[in-house]
């Protein structure tokens, strides 16, 4: 069971990139790893995906270094409407997806 | 638009009342979940479903039961509500991918048990 560590919160300014790392064991080669945002009173959303070495979509990047017990989410110039909860889910193939506590992401102007 | 719906958004209820929380899908998904959302604590699984009429235990399954009749809907039960179950619940969906899953959410159901 791959259980997750997240930073409980992190502060940025607008325009500043930001790094959101997530220690995990028991992952294996090709286990994706999924992130998600979460707004108030809203439910989660995805924001990308991988399992290689780097991965780049229009809003993030993931980063995920050769040992694979970590995972970095990249946001980059962040503005005030990314402040919001960020997740992440390695699936190693168990159909039982648990989340962890989450990153609280707070950007400030 | 593919959706995840939750029936309810705000709801109250008092305690050792039955409630239903129903969710529906209309991707063709496999795999439904329910989750409950409570500060500090992240999202915990309750219940999820892999097929019609299965249905599987996640980490905090006391208190609660499932239904899955159709593959488009799950619904969450409890038996007789109590005031710690106030939270916020969520459903989500995913497509049978084993390793890549991506979960579709609902937009929650905030209940209150009086």
């Amino acid at each position: 069971l791959a259980k997750t560590t997240q930073p409980i919160s992190m502060d940025s300014y607008e325009g500043q990139e930001v790094n959101i790392t997530c220690s995990h064991n028991n992952i294996a080669t090709n286990d994706y790893i999924t992130w998600y945002q979460q707004f108030p009173s809203q439910g989660p959303r995805f924001i990308i995906q991988g399992y290689k070495t780097k991965v780049t979509n229009e809003v993030a990047s993931l980063f995920i270094p050769a040992d694979r017990k970590s995972s970095t989410l990249s946001l980059p110039r962040v503005s005030l409407s990314d402040t919001a909860v960020y997740y992440c889910l390695p699936d190693t193939g168990r159909r039982a997806l648990t989340f962890g506590s989450g990153t609280r992401l707070q950007v400030q102007p | 638009d593919v959706k995840v719906t939750q029936s309810s958004r705000y709801l109250v209820k008092r305690t050792g009342e039955k409630v239903f929380l129903e969710c529906v899908q209309d991707m063709d998904h496999e795999n439904m979940f329910w989750y409950r959302q409570d500060p500090g604590l992240g999202l915990r699984l309750i219940y999820f479903s892999y097929d019609v009429k299965m249905k599987e235990k996640g980490d905090i399954p006391e208190g609660y039961s499932v239904s899955r009749e159709k593959k488009e809907r799950f619904s969450l039960i409890l038996e007789s509500a109590s005031t710690n179950q106030t939270s916020m619940y969520l459903c989500a969906s995913t497509q049978q991918d084993p390793g890549a899953n991506v979960l579709t959410f609902g937009a929650g159901s905030r209940l209150t048990v009086l």
